[in-house]
């Protein structure tokens, strides 16, 4: 079964620093995989996705990440975090030849100033 | 810019009471998805519905549950008679099929809250 892991639930980092957040999936075939956000009370925002196009994805807001196809990973990155980057993260899968999109558990992402 | 619109925004219901939560999807896209958000967990998939029937549905969305799409531009989802497990942030999205008919990336509305009392 497809599946999507998120090994961190908190990050810290302060302000300026680089952010690393972490996500492995699971599947059988090529996936599409997708960030989203989720500020306090908001809904949820795309940040950028992957669809067997280019394997390093650049997103809105500074983010990119790159799709490892030999480490079933898609991990998230930023140069230097801001205080507005404080948020929930959601890696996202979606289970091919389906409508279905998995969530990870999240990743709380904190930024000290 | 378009964007999914969901109401109420927040709605406080008895247990036992039927609940309706309406969402207007962004025009041109054909899927329709709900999730929901148990507060300080993880975003859960409920159903996923196309061509006015349902594609997908986990083993959340049981007899419970029902979406329709009663005209061309909302999709609404009810809860017949509501548990006070059923509290929770309700998100409806959609999605365009895109060139080659994949169904792209997930468009949410802002949610609604539902407190089950």
């Amino acid at each position: 079964a497809q599946s999507v892991t998120q090994l961190d639930s908190h990050v810290s980092v302060s302000e300026g620093t680089p952010v690393l957040l972490r996500c492995n999936y699971s599947s059988s075939y090529s996936p599409s995989l997708f960030w989203y956000v989720q500020h306090p009370n908001k809904g949820l925002q795309l940040l950028l996705k992957y669809t067997s196009a280019a394997t390093l994805v650049k997103g809105i807001n500074g983010f990119e990440a790159e799709f490892k196809k030999s480490e079933t990973s898609f991990h998230l990155t930023k140069p230097s975090a801001h205080m507005s980057d404080a948020a929930e993260y959601f890696c996202v899968v979606r289970i091919s030849g389906t409508y279905k999109y998995i969530f990870g558990t999240g990743t709380r992402l904190k930024v000290l100033a | 810019e378009p964007e999914v619109t969901q109401t109420p925004s927040h709605q406080v219901t008895q247990m036992g009471q039927e609940v309706i939560l309406r969402c207007v999807p962004i025009s041109n896209h054909l899927y329709f998805y709900w999730y929901r958000q148990i507060l300080g967990q993880k975003v859960e998939f409920l159903v996923s519905f196309y061509n006015n029937e349902i594609s997908e549905k986990s083993e959340i969305f049981d007899d419970q549950f029902s979406v329709e799409r009663p005209d061309g531009s909302n999709f609404t989802l009810k809860i017949r008679s509501t548990k006070l497990e059923d509290s929770a942030m309700y998100f409806c999205a959609s999605s365009d099929p895109g060139l080659a008919g994949d169904p792209g990336e997930l468009f949410f509305g802002e949610g609604s809250r539902l407190t089950v009392l």
